[in-house]
């Protein structure tokens, strides 16, 4: 079955404590990206990749880092976390960096940072 | 830049009634407009897609929606709403370098019975 599995589904945290939330696509998909979702914002681009070792920032990078070492897989690492990352991410890929192609999203990743 | 508007936060339908949920969209040139679906402790799900060529595009679960280049809308609609389709929608444009993806802030859609 085709799709993007993220992990954890939830994690409560702590301030400055390091996490890393995986990402996975079984498509062979080239371009991936992670977005945040927040009440009354919608979702915003936080990373994209366009493919291996071709990562570049959205609209919301501030405190996060990415790194694609291979296809499949697409982390979100927050080295420091603080209070106002506490969100609901969403991982997503698709065929190509072409603009005709929609998104394949994951069920996302509900993050806590006390 | 490009953005996408939904001006209508929530909104709430009876079942069987008509439902036109509302987008519009700033782009400097032809746009690839997405419609997603959200239902609760989910991702998002495509609903449809508008690349080129007709304007009236159809999508999953009888949703519909209509491109107007002039008004820069993308309405998405559904002649008869079941309560299954309570959730939350999201208009989309795609477009830009590196194909930028660019969400509305979303319309919760209540129905009731």
């Amino acid at each position: 079955e085709a799709q993007v599995t993220q992990n954890p589904r939830y994690l409560i945290t702590v301030t400055g404590k390091k996490l890393t939330v995986t990402c996975s696509q079984n498509m062979n998909h080239e371009y991936m990206s992670w977005y945040r979702q927040d009440p009354g914002l919608g979702l915003r681009q936080i990373y994209y990749s366009m493919n291996v070792e071709a990562t570049d920032k959205g609209d919301v990078p501030e405190g996060y880092k990415v790194s694609r070492k291979e296809k499949r897989n697409f982390p979100l690492i927050l080295e420091s976390p603080s209070p106002n990352q506490t969100s609901l991410y969403f991982c997503a890929s698709s065929q190509g960096p072409f603009s005709n192609q929609p998104q394949h999203f994951g069920d996302g990743t509900r993050l806590s940072i006390l | 830049a490009q953005s996408v508007t939904q001006p209508d936060i929530h909104i709430t339908v009876s079942e069987g009634a008509s439902l036109e949920l509302r987008c519009n969209y700033s782009y400097g040139a032809t746009p690839y407009l997405f419609w997603y679906v959200q239902s609760p402790g989910q991702g998002l799900q495509l609903l449809l897609k508008y690349f080129s060529g007709d304007t009236l595009v159809q999508g999953i679960k009888g949703f519909e929606a209509e491109f107007k280049r002039s008004q820069s809308s993308f309405n998405l609609r559904k002649p008869s709403v079941h309560w299954s389709d309570a959730a939350e929608y999201f208009c989309c444009l795609r477009g830009g370098t590196a194909s930028k993806l660019t969400f509305g802030t979303g319309t919760r859609l209540q129905v009731t019975l």
